[in-house]
């Protein structure tokens, strides 16, 4: 099974401030299957990235994926923040069963 | 606009067994591999059963493996989850998830909350 851990644990900025959220998995990540999703409370996941680093459509462009050669080491980053922001984001890997995500990042506004 | 909607959720007594449904549209739903996901709420979401778009290759968890069965009704729209000898470990929001052609999960239902408790 591949642990992805997820660091930090909180993160407290300001809106227009630049947020960059990790995502570490305990192997290979084969064919870039890590995804990033956005949960603000009392809703359902939403997609914001695929494929480490593809926005589908109606993602706004501030947010942006990257992954290293490894496949092992994931970040999100949100370039400007926005007040709708600030929530809880979970990074997923889909390229082997059992899928797993994330414990997860909260991003408060300080 | 892709819609997925989850019902049959509610409290069980531990032992017990419960059928989730979500009806899909705005979609071709048989083309579309589905998955179940859940989630603790403050906790991440637990990936649970998927299932192939002619119902095939379905795949489990190993902690819902022998309990749970995914079943899809293509004429319907609808995917079901049947749950058996529920325990309180099994307590979460319960989403139905539709996979996109990357295979990624695209949409996620709103969830049903099942409640395993004595």
């Amino acid at each position: 099974e591949i642990v992805l851990t997820q660091s930090p644990g909180t993160l407290s900025l300001s809106p227009g401030e630049r947020a960059t959220l990790s995502c570490r998995a305990s192997q290979s990540v084969r064919s870039s299957y890590l995804a990033w999703y956005q949960q603000r409370p009392g809703q359902a996941p939403r997609l914001l990235i695929y494929s480490t680093s593809t926005r589908p459509t109606g993602i706004p462009d501030r947010f942006s994926g990257s992954g290293s050669e490894t496949g092992t080491d994931f970040t999100l980053t949100i370039s400007r923040l926005e007040p709708e922001d600030f929530a809880v984001y979970y990074c997923h890997q889909y390229t082997s069963s059992p899928y797993t995500f994330g414990q997860g990042t909260k991003l408060d506004i300080k | 606009e892709v819609k997925l909607v989850e019902s049959g959720g509610g409290l069980v007594q531990p032992g017990g067994s419960l059928r989730l449904s979500c009806a899909a549209s705005g979609f071709t739903f048989s083309r579309y591999w589905m998955h179940w996901v859940r989630q603790v709420p403050g906790k991440g979401p637990v990936w649970v059963s998927r299932i192939q778009g002619d119902g095939g290759n379905i795949i489990y968890a190993d902690s819902v493996k022998g309990r749970f069965t995914v079943s899809r009704d293509n004429a319907k729209n609808t995917l079901y989850l049947q749950m058996n000898s529920l325990r309180a470990e099994d307590t979460a929001v319960y989403y139905c998830a539709r996979v996109g052609v990357g295979f990624e999960i695209d949409y996620w239902g709103q969830g049903t909350l099942v409640t395993v408790s004595s």
